[in-house]
């Protein structure tokens, strides 16, 4: 079936540094996918961050950047300049074309020292 | 205004007790699912809807049940519930065409004593 793997349960970054959060994802289907980064904020439900729905093509929002690279099956979430504001759980998703399921990775938490 | 809502927010329940957690859209969206989330992993299908008065099982539907009585509500039933359902549960919802994105409701955190 299909999957999202995040190999990383917990990014700490201090502000202003760099940062990339790691996605695979795995799937049967013939068609690419739709790739998607969700964000949780603390007491919030989860929210759109990006999403990118061609392969080779790159999503972008708030700072935040994702590359569909569908040789390396990866999805890599990077942002140049971390924020304390940004620090909140990210999860990886992948839904493909012809239905609504969405698989979830296990999300990876990003704490971001002042 | 938020699209997707639930009720409660918060609940504590005692083991065998039943609890009902409530979702609501104004999204106009035909599908809407359950999820829930354990600490340190992702969300996991419970069970989901794709017209009013039907419910399809997900990847975990054991212990719940679903009610969809119109396209703006939908309902997750613990009949029984037990210690292992203590969870963050999350509503969402998504239009019928195909690969879309889906809206989530902030959550209800469900402790079972």
């Amino acid at each position: 079936g299909d999957s999202v793997t995040q190999t990383e349960g917990q990014v700490t970054v201090s502000e202003s540094k760099s940062l990339i959060i790691n996605c695979t994802y795995s799937t049967t289907s013939i068609a690419y996918p739709n790739l998607f980064w969700y964000v949780r904020y603390p007491g919030e439900g989860l929210q759109l961050l990006l999403k990118v729905i061609t392969a080779g093509q790159k999503g972008s929002s708030r700072g935040f950047e994702a590359t569909y690279n569908k040789e390396t099956t990866s999805f890599h979430l990077q942002k140049a300049s971390v924020q304390e504001s940004d620090s909140a759980v990210y999860y990886c998703a992948l839904v493909r074309n012809n239905n609504n399921r969405i698989f979830f990775g296990d999300g990876t938490q990003l704490v971001v020292k002042p | 205004e938020a699209a997707v809502t639930q009720s409660p927010r918060s609940k504590v329940a005692v083991t065998g007790g039943k609890v009902t957690l409530s979702c609501h859209q104004t999204n106009n969206h035909d599908y809407m699912y359950w999820y829930r989330q354990d600490t340190g992993h992702g969300l996991r299908l419970i069970h989901y809807s794709y017209v009013a008065d039907s419910t399809e099982k997900g990847d975990i539907p054991d212990g719940y049940k679903a009610s969809r009585p119109s396209q703006e509500n939908f309902s997750l039933i613990l009949e029984l519930a037990s210690l292992s359902q203590t969870a963050v549960y999350f509503c969402a919802s998504s239009d019928r065409t195909g690969g879309r994105e889906q809206y989530f409701g902030p959550g209800t955190r469900l402790t079972v004593l």
